[in-house]
């Protein structure tokens, strides 16, 4: 079946900090992938997504690139801020059939001034 | 605006009785999904539909019952026969025309006394 990992929070960084969250991907087919952001007590929000090989998906100075050789679509920003600390999940959906979503487990960002 | 609504954000109940979350949305999509979501945790599907008048169990099927009887709406009935029902329930509908992207609403907070 599908699966997500994404890494293991909680992420610390300091305001401007470089951030990474690294998300890898088992899926048949050619899976579209997204990241999310959920904020305290909120659903979650599309951060950005790509639907194909190679795509990048960039929103809010966030950018993720599908790398299907890899299986990977890692998140990254080059200077965080405050009002990014937020929990992220990576999800995948698979092309063929029903539209079933998987999730990663979430990581949790804090940004600290 | 489209969107998707939960109501009521705040839901209270004593232990035995049956409770019924309500989800609508106005965005003409036909799948919608409800998760679950306890504290620090990722998300667990608990039941999606696809088409009107038809769903199908998710993850965590038990003890929770839905209906789509129309398009724009898909509620949840937690009941009694649910062990662990206080937590943060989230309802979401996609699309194909967008990629299958999941439009979340804000969540329902239940607790159960």
């Amino acid at each position: 079946g599908n699966s997500v990992t994404q890494m293991e929070g909680p992420v610390t960084l300091s305001e401007e900090a470089f951030l990474t969250i690294n998300c890898t991907y088992t899926a048949t087919g050619y899976p579209s992938l997204f990241w999310y952001v959920q904020y305290p007590g909120e659903g979650l929000q599309l951060l950005l997504k790509a639907t194909k090989a190679d795509d990048k998906g960039s929103n809010k100075g966030f950018e993720a690139t599908y790398r299907k050789e890899t299986t990977s679509f890692h998140l990254e920003k080059g200077s965080v801020q405050v009002s990014d600390s937020a929990v992220y999940f990576c999800a995948l959906v698979d092309s063929g059939g029903y539209q079933k979503v998987t999730f990663g487990t979430g990581t949790k960002l804090q940004v600290i001034p | 605006d489209g969107g998707i609504t939960q109501s009521p954000k705040y839901l209270f109940r004593k232990e035995g009785q049956n409770v019924t979350l309500s989800c609508e949305q106005n965005l003409n999509h036909d799948a919608m999904y409800w998760y679950r979501q306890d504290p620090g945790q990722g998300l667990r599907l608990i039941y999606y539909s696809q088409i009107v008048n038809d769903f199908q169990k998710g993850d965590i099927a038990e003890g929770y019952s839905v209906s789509r009887e129309k398009k724009e709406s898909f509620p949840l009935t937690v009941t009694s026969a649910q062990k662990n029902p206080t937590a943060f329930y989230l309802c979401a509908s996609s699309s194909r025309d967008t990629d299958n992207e999941q439009f979340f609403g804000p969540g329902t907070r239940l607790t159960v006394l």
